[in-house]
């Protein structure tokens, strides 16, 4: 019941295209959901999350969309660029477990020029 | 713009010997966490750390691992007696109260061999 599911795991998609990565949860518990972005050899980086209160947050070319009802959430990626490619990880947490965050397994995301 | 730091960015170590991995969290952050990604798999909770005491911890953190603040701004975690499974890139990650958003530091790759 702690999984967070991610799919899928590989994604190549042309520059200027939108990317979609999809995950579930089974845990009604979590009320966080962030997304981070890894580059080989760094740490993950927060791009943006969302609470369940709202159904859709946008910033900038990153746009999360959350489906209480269906406990799902997907991140999307607005006129890809090929500094955009790297490994996204989404992830659920609450605070009944004092945040500690239950991760995806990743996407690797390739933009080709 | 603050960040998390870890040192050393790399630790080679034999199997069997202690290992202590060091992270400075950002300076007004008060919540501390411990994660761990093994080569090309996603990323696991092991510890979290509050008012100099552990919050939560995952069935990956045994015996064999502990953590401490040992002054103001230093955040470790040791290892005690190596095991070739507990090769990974191990993550520190701190935040604010009342806020959800965690930040990570660059990692520490740890090789036993």
């Amino acid at each position: 019941q702690q999984q967070v599911k991610q799919s899928p795991q590989s994604l190549i998609v042309q520059k200027g295209g939108i990317s979609i990565i999809n995950c579930a949860y089974e845990n009604t518990a979590f009320d966080y959901f962030p997304w981070y972005q890894q580059f080989p050899g760094k740490g993950p980086a927060l791009l943006i999350a969302i609470r369940p209160d709202v159904s859709e947050k946008k910033e900038g070319r990153f746009t999360i969309s959350f489906n209480k009802s269906a406990k799902q959430f997907s991140l999307h990626i607005m006129d890809s660029q090929p500094g955009d490619s790297a490994t996204y990880f989404c992830a659920a947490s609450s605070s009944g477990s004092n945040y500690q965050l239950i991760w995806g397994a990743g996407t690797k995301l390739i933009i080709k020029p | 713009e603050p960040e998390v730091t870890q040192t050393p960015s790399h630790q080679v170590t034999q199997m069997g010997q202690e290992v202590i991995l060091r992270c400075v969290p950002i300076s007004n952050h008060l919540y501390f966490y411990w994660y761990r990604q093994i080569l090309g798999q996603k990323v696991e909770f092991l510890v979290s750390f509050y008012n100099n005491e552990i919050s939560e911890k995952s069935e990956i953190f045994d015996d064999q691992f502990s953590v401490e603040r040992p002054d103001g701004s230093n955040f470790t975690l040791k290892i005690r007696s190596t095991k070739l499974e507990d090769s990974a890139m191990y993550f520190c990650a701190s935040r604010l109260p009342m806020n959800y958003e965690q930040y990570f530091g660059p990692g520490t790759r740890l090789t036993v061999t």
